[in-house]
């Protein structure tokens, strides 16, 4: 079980917009910053979003981050195919002292 | 162009010993905190250890078997895995913390299989 929880799966039609949860707890999310990765077939995760709702350069404004209390979600509009993946939130943990991640969600693009 | 290139793994005996290499290149190592994390087969992301300017951290899963280091002279990262377990078996990663954001990881190298079996 993975300290943070997200759905295994989502999916959504080409040019939908899908959300995916990111529930902690006070000691990850709740006071610490969440970061989103995305990992496609094969390859090493990539950073999609970082400090709750930052894009790095290069990432499309079509994702999107947000963070409430201790949950976060992260928003991908206009859907296509090529962001069939699979999705990771993470964040620091205070009482673990460590990195802790979920334990990600498959998007499938119908 | 900033890459990081893991090498060293391979299949390895329970109890046995590893010692895993990320040559890094188009930045300066020492400059950042860098990360080493796993996957292991058709499993989700597990974050190993980071090493910062002053701060080392693990995961309770390796805490007491794994060192992570750097030489800055080679501009890499290691990660010493001793009294290997099947469970330590996965892709391992090295990563490096992006500076504006808080333990975000902007660059990953391609990873490198460690099998723990015998």
């Amino acid at each position: 079980q993975s300290v943070l929880t997200q759905p295994p799966s989502a999916s959504g039609p080409p040019g939908q917009r899908v959300t995916i949860s990111c529930s902690g707890s006070s000691s990850n999310i709740g006071s610490n910053s969440v970061n989103w990765y995305q990992q496609l077939p094969g390859t090493g995760p990539k950073l999609l979003i970082y400090s709750n709702d930052q894009r790095p350069s290069g990432v499309p404004d079509r994702f999107s981050g947000s963070k409430s209390g201790t949950s976060a979600s992260l928003a991908i509009s206009g859907l296509q195919s090529d962001d069939e993946a699979d999705y990771y939130c993470a964040a620091w943990d205070d009482s673990l002292n460590g990195v802790v991640f979920g334990g990600g969600t498959m998007l499938t693009v119908l | 162009e900033v890459q990081l290139v893991e090498s060293g793994g391979g299949l390895v005996q329970p109890g046995g010993s590893l010692r895993l290499s990320c040559a890094a290149s188009g930045f300066t190592l020492f400059r950042y905190n860098m990360n080493w994390v796993r996957q292991a087969p058709g499993k989700g992301l597990e974050w190993v250890s980071y090493i910062g300017s002053s701060n080392i951290y693990y995961a309770d899963s390796v805490k007491g078997r794994f060192t992570i280091s750097r030489d800055n002279a080679k501009n890499s990262l290691f990660l010493q895995m001793n009294s290997l377990r099947a469970e330590d078996t996965a892709v391992y990663y090295c990563a490096r913390d992006y500076p504006s954001g808080w333990f975000s990881f902007d660059y990953w190298g391609q990873g490198t299989l460690v099998t723990v079996s015998s």
